[in-house]
């Protein structure tokens, strides 16, 4: 069964105050994983999706990081703005035909005071 | 710009009602799915449908029913509603190819009294 950690559950940061969110998973191959932003009231909105081990994207202020077991996204001088849920999430190969679920983790409370 | 849309915003029901909760995208994605979202448990999925004419049950499908009415549009029907289907009910969809990135909708807040 995939499963998705994400943590820490809540993270008080001061603007400017750089830090990252750690999803860790086990998936019996992965496809994909997923990072969304979610703000309250909102449906998740896409980030980013990393395929392999090594592999890094950026946005704006946000840089995300994948190896074999845990993905990192690192925030970089956060602004009050940056404050959201991050919820993180697996896709894997044996998904089976044309389906692509997703399991997702609990997700991390950001809050960044000015 | 309206990608995928979810109606009702908000419902209230009465333990027994039954409702259906609309779903319907304008991005020819031919995935489409719908998720629970209750505090501390995260995402849940319920159903999906791969593509047109097809269905699937998902992580907690128990009280609830879909059809995948076009390639547009996936329902979501209690037949009788609980309380513990009280929750915020969010619909995504999602294309083959292009990283399978599922769009998500605003959701639906149900309570069931």
């Amino acid at each position: 069964e995939d499963q998705v950690t994400q943590s820490p559950e809540a993270l008080r940061l001061q603007e400017g105050e750089s830090s990252s969110l750690n999803c860790s998973y086990t998936v019996s191959g992965l496809r994909g994983l997923f990072w969304y932003r979610q703000d309250p009231g909102k449906g998740p909105e896409f980030l980013f999706t990393l395929y392999s081990a090594g592999e890094e994207k950026e946005k704006e202020r946000l840089k995300a990081t994948l190896t074999k077991k845990e993905s990192f996204l690192h925030i970089t001088a956060p602004k009050p703005e940056d404050s959201a849920t991050y919820l993180c999430a697996v896709q894997a190969t044996n998904s089976g035909g044309s389906n692509y679920k997703l399991t997702f983790g609990k997700g991390t409370l950001l809050t960044v005071n000015p | 710009n309206a990608g995928v849309t979810q109606t009702p915003k908000f419902q209230v029901l009465k333990t027994g009602q039954s409702m259906t909760l609309q779903c319907a995208q304008d991005m020819n994605h031919n995935s489409m799915y719908w998720y629970r979202q209750d505090p501390g448990m995260g995402l849940r999925l319920i159903y999906y449908s791969a593509s047109e004419g097809t269905t699937d049950k998902g992580e907690v499908p128990n009280g609830y029913n879909v059809s995948r009415l076009n390639k547009r549009e996936f329902s979501l029907r209690l037949e009788s509603a609980a309380p513990s289907q009280t929750s915020v009910y969010f619909c995504a969809s999602s294309a083959r190819g292009l990283g399978n990135i599922q769009y998500f909708g605003a959701g639906t807040r149900l309570s069931v009294l």
